[in-house]
This record gives C-alpha cells, sequence and structure tokens, in this order.
C-alpha cells in the first residue's frame, strides 16, 4: 500500500512562535504533495500543492509568507506555521501523489493549537 | 471548476439498518469522484473511488456507490450499519489524476444507535 506519515500528530505552541509539519511518503515517491486545513465540524480546504523542486502554488487566500512550504525531496514536503497566533489552531492534513495513481494518499493528520 | 454537495450534514441510522449518504457533483468534464471516512482526529482513509470504469464501485467495509451520470449523483451506500460506521463521510471529486483540483464536499456525520 503506499503510506504517508505525518509528524507530529499533535503540538501546542505558543503565539508568536513557528512550528513545523513534516508529511512523508513512506513507501512512494511523492511526486506531488497537497496541504489542507480543516476547521472544526467543517470539510477540508485546500491551501496548497506543492511539487518537489519548485515553489508551491497556493490556493487564494492563503497567506504565502504564514505558511511556508517545502518540498525538498520526492518523499518530504514540510509546512512551517510562521508566527503562529491562536486563530492559525486548526486540523492540518497532507496528501501524497503517486504517479499514476488515481487518488491521493492522506496523513493522519496533525492537530495545532497556539496558546 | 467542480464541486460536490453532501445533503445532510448529519444522518443517524439505527445498527443493521440500510446507510445512505448522498453526494451530488458539478463537473463541466468527467470526474473522478471519491468517498473517505475520518475518524475523529485522525486524516482520510479512501473508502471507495469512481474512475470511469464500472459505475458501481464497491469499496472496503461493506460500503458501495453508484455513479449516476443522469443524475449527477454519488451516493454511498452500506445495506447494514455497524457502530464501528460512526464517522465523518466526505465526498470529493476530481478532474485528472493529479488530484490538484479535488473538491471535498461539507461532509456528513454518520451516527450509529444501538
Amino acid at each position: 500500500g503506499a503510506v504517508v506519515s505525518q509528524h507530529p500528530s499533535r503540538v501546542i505552541c505558543k503565539s508568536g512562535t513557528s512550528v513545523k509539519i513534516e508529511c512523508r511518503s513512506l513507501d512512494f515517491q511523492a511526486t506531488t504533495m497537497f496541504w489542507y486545513r480543516q476547521f472544526p465540524k467543517q470539510s477540508l480546504m485546500l491551501m496548497a500543492t506543492s511539487n518537489e523542486g519548485s515553489k508551491a502554488t497556493y490556493e487564494q487566500g492563503v497567506e504565502k509568507d504564514k505558511f511556508l512550504i517545502n518540498h525538498a525531496s520526492l518523499t518530504l514536503s514540510t509546512l512551517t506555521v510562521t508566527s503562529a497566533h491562536p486563530e492559525d489552531s486548526s486540523f492540518y492534513i497532507c496528501s501524497a501523489h503517486r504517479a499514476g495513481a488515481t487518488e491521493a494518499f492522506f496523513g493522519q493528520g496533525t492537530r495545532l493549537t497556539v496558546v | 471548476a467542480q464541486s460536490v454537495t453532501q445533503l445532510g450534514s448529519h444522518v443517524s441510522v439505527s445498527e443493521g439498518a440500510l446507510v445512505l449518504l448522498r453526494c451530488n457533483y458539478s463537473s463541466s468534464v468527467p470526474p473522478y469522484l471519491f468517498w473517505y471516512v475520518q475518524y475523529p482526529n485522525q486524516g482520510l482513509q479512501l473508502l471507495l473511488k469512481y474512475t470511469s470504469a464500472a459505475t458501481l464501485v464497491k469499496g472496503i467495509n461493506g460500503f458501495e456507490a453508484e455513479f449516476k451520470k443522469s443524475e449527477t449523483s454519488f451516493h454511498l451506500t452500506k445495506p447494514s450499519a455497524h457502530m464501528s460506521d460512526a464517522a465523518e463521510y466526505f465526498c470529493a471529486v476530481s478532474t485528472w489524476v493529479g488530484n490538484n483540483d479535488m473538491r471535498f464536499g461539507a461532509g456528513t456525520r454518520l451516527t450509529v444507535k444501538p
């Protein structure tokens, strides 16, 4: 199967600090990775699409400088929430796409709480 | 642009009863359609997908869905609900295998009563 590991699963940080979330494809090379944000009792909102070795493509309304995405290898993408504030508290989910597959594979999600 | 509408944010059934979760899609090109399940504080698990092959798609855990182009629907069903089916279910649509245009419905919370 295709396994995507997201780490950490849960993080609490102080307001003003930065937090990095990792998304790894464990048994396949991910040509594209996606980052989503999910508010309580709501659906997933696509934040950005990242392709290995190139800049991420952000959805409208998502702050590029706030949510830094790096996709340095075919198995790892990171999302860094910079200068986090309480309103950034949310559930963040990544997914990874394998070339030739008809769906993306999701990580377990990261619950971010900013205090 | 494509979109999905899930009718009913909350569905409650008794254990052993039929489960029917509704999803209607909108797409200007032939769509790929998906149903995912999400348990609390977890990511999404793919239940099944339609990728222009058979219109009746069977997935995991006894779920199935039928693609009906004339009705632009992709409803999810299970003949007999189990307590472990209680979760949030999301319908999603995309127009190419890369999934960067995947759009999710608002979700339906399924409750199963004993």
